[in-house]
């Protein structure tokens, strides 16, 4: 069965600073995508970045960057220069390629991030 | 970048009434969507896989004949919660895979249902 791990209930940054979220996730596919999202208080799930299980190089979208570590089965989420706007859920997700359910996410309990100015 | 809206984005209705919510991507195609739901301060939880032209595949524990699924087309799928009660309250999001980038998903902004 497929998991995703976020231990990191709450997490505090200063504004400007770098800060790491922490995803661990398991799963018994050979081929699988890793997914970090954000949630506003608005409740819309904003896509941030993707990682592929056979991509040889850590995925980068703008301040975000995933540090991937495939045989510690982690998919840490860094955000650098955090902004206030930062402030939010962030859920990690993986999806499998195989099995019934079609591709569908699986969701971690997510990690609320506070940025304090 | 690909937009799914959700419709209402807030209901508010009376014990025993249903409740229909409309999923839609607005320019791509989805064969497969899927409809997510999240309790107060957790996780999203998926409820159902919906197949356009076909029936949807529940996940375990989810009751299929209260959670109404339809995929009539390639750009739509509505969840009817029939007999709705306070338990059911919820935020309820669904999700749309692009047939043209199979990693793909793009969320609509949520409903949130609450029940009196």
């Amino acid at each position: 069965a497929q998991k995703i791990t976020q231990t990191q209930p709450g997490m505090f940054v200063q504004e400007k600073e770098a800060v790491t979220l922490d995803c661990t996730y398991d799963t018994s596919d050979p081929s699988y995508g890793l997914f970090w999202y954000k949630q506003p208080s608005s409740g819309e799930m904003i896509f941030l970045i993707y990682q592929g299980s056979y991509d040889q190089q850590n995925a980068t979208e703008g301040r975000y960057s995933l540090n991937f570590q495939k045989a510690r089965k982690s998919a840490n989420l860094v955000i650098s220069a955090s902004q206030l706007g930062d402030s939010a859920m962030y859920f990690c997700a993986m999806r499998g390629n195989y099995g019934g359910s079609q591709g569908n996410l699986i969701f971690g309990k997510g990690t609320k991030l506070s940025v304090k100015p | 970048g690909a937009v799914v809206s959700q419709h209402p984005s807030r209901v508010i209705c009376k014990s025993g009434t249903s409740v229909k919510i409309e999923c839609r991507s607005l320019d791509f195609q989805a064969t497969t969507m899927f409809w997510y739901r999240q309790f107060p301060k957790q996780s999203l939880m998926l409820m159902a896989t919906s197949n356009e032209g076909s029936k949807a595949t529940y996940e375990q524990g989810v009751e299929k004949d209260k959670f109404l699924i339809n995929h009539a087309s390639l750009t739509l799928s509505t969840l009817t919660v029939t007999s709705a009660h306070p338990e059911d309250s919820s935020f309820y999001i669904c999700s749309a895979r692009d047939n043209r980038r199979s990693y793909e998903q793009y969320f609509g902004p949520g409903t949130r249902l609450t029940v009196t």
